[in-house]
């Protein structure tokens, strides 16, 4: 089973600043890597496939980098609605498909 | 637009089994050359893939709960099932269904579509 680990678990941003989100894969992914936004009581959502495109509807300001087991999202400027779990999600090596554990983005 | 809508018991007893369905509207399951799949959640904690249907019939299941798990679709009514038997505490859970997209560039099966998801415990 490929193991995802993000980091940092919490990262504490102000709005307008750049936020960088990390996941490292067990195993080479490739670029079989896909990103979720979570906000509370709300199912995740797609924002980025193959690494490094975006999802339909999501904001040019989320991109999306690496490939084998490091991943970044960053994230430009950092908006209110952009506060939320984030998750990553590998679909190299299956079954099963694994989820990082999450990073808590929160307003600083 | 595909939308997802899952339904059955908020509550289910231990040992007993968790069966949960999905609704699919706004596309055709039968005519969908997608995997379709539940990923469950529990309260504060991360996410879990339980297993996918192919379309056609093929099922791929989580090891962890492969001998407890059977995903099955009904084409009739465009919906698919979770039957989750012998569950414990620990199965408590927001259960989602979801469905597949496939991606040409890296040739790979991301989950495009949620359903709202549905919370489920497991307490007598």
């Amino acid at each position: 089973e490929i193991v995802m680990t993000q980091s940092p678990a919490t990262l504490s941003v102000s709005p307008g600043e750049r936020a960088t989100l990390s996941c490292r894969a067990s195993q080479s992914l490739s670029s079989k890597l896909a990103w979720y936004q979570q906000k509370p009581g709300q199912a995740p959502r797609l924002l980025i496939y193959g690494a490094t495109t975006r999802a339909t509807g999501t904001p040019a300001r989320f991109s999306g980098s690496g490939s084998g087991t490091e991943f970044t999202l960053t994230i430009s400027s950092l908006q209110s609605e952009d506060f939320a779990v984030y998750y990553c999600q590998q679909y190299n090596h299956w079954p099963p498909y694994t989820f990082g554990q999450g990073t808590k983005l929160e307003m600083k | 637009q595909l939308q997802l809508q899952e339904s059955g018991p908020g509550l289910v007893e231990p040992a007993e089994t968790l069966s949960l369905i999905c609704t699919v509207s706004g596309g055709s399951i039968s005519r969908s050359p997608y995997f379709w799949a539940w990923i469950r959640q529990p309260p504060g904690k991360g996410l879990e893939w339980i297993g996918s249907m192919y379309y056609r019939g093929s099922t791929f299941y989580n090891p962890s709960l492969k001998s407890r798990v059977t995903i099955s679709i009904d084409t009739s009514k465009n919906q698919f099932s979770l039957r989750l038997s012998s569950v414990t505490a620990a199965d408590t859970a927001v259960y989602y269904c979801a469905r597949h997209s496939y991606d040409s560039n890296t040739d790979g099966d991301y989950v495009g579509y949620w359903g709202q998801g549905t919370l489920v415990t497991v307490s007598s």
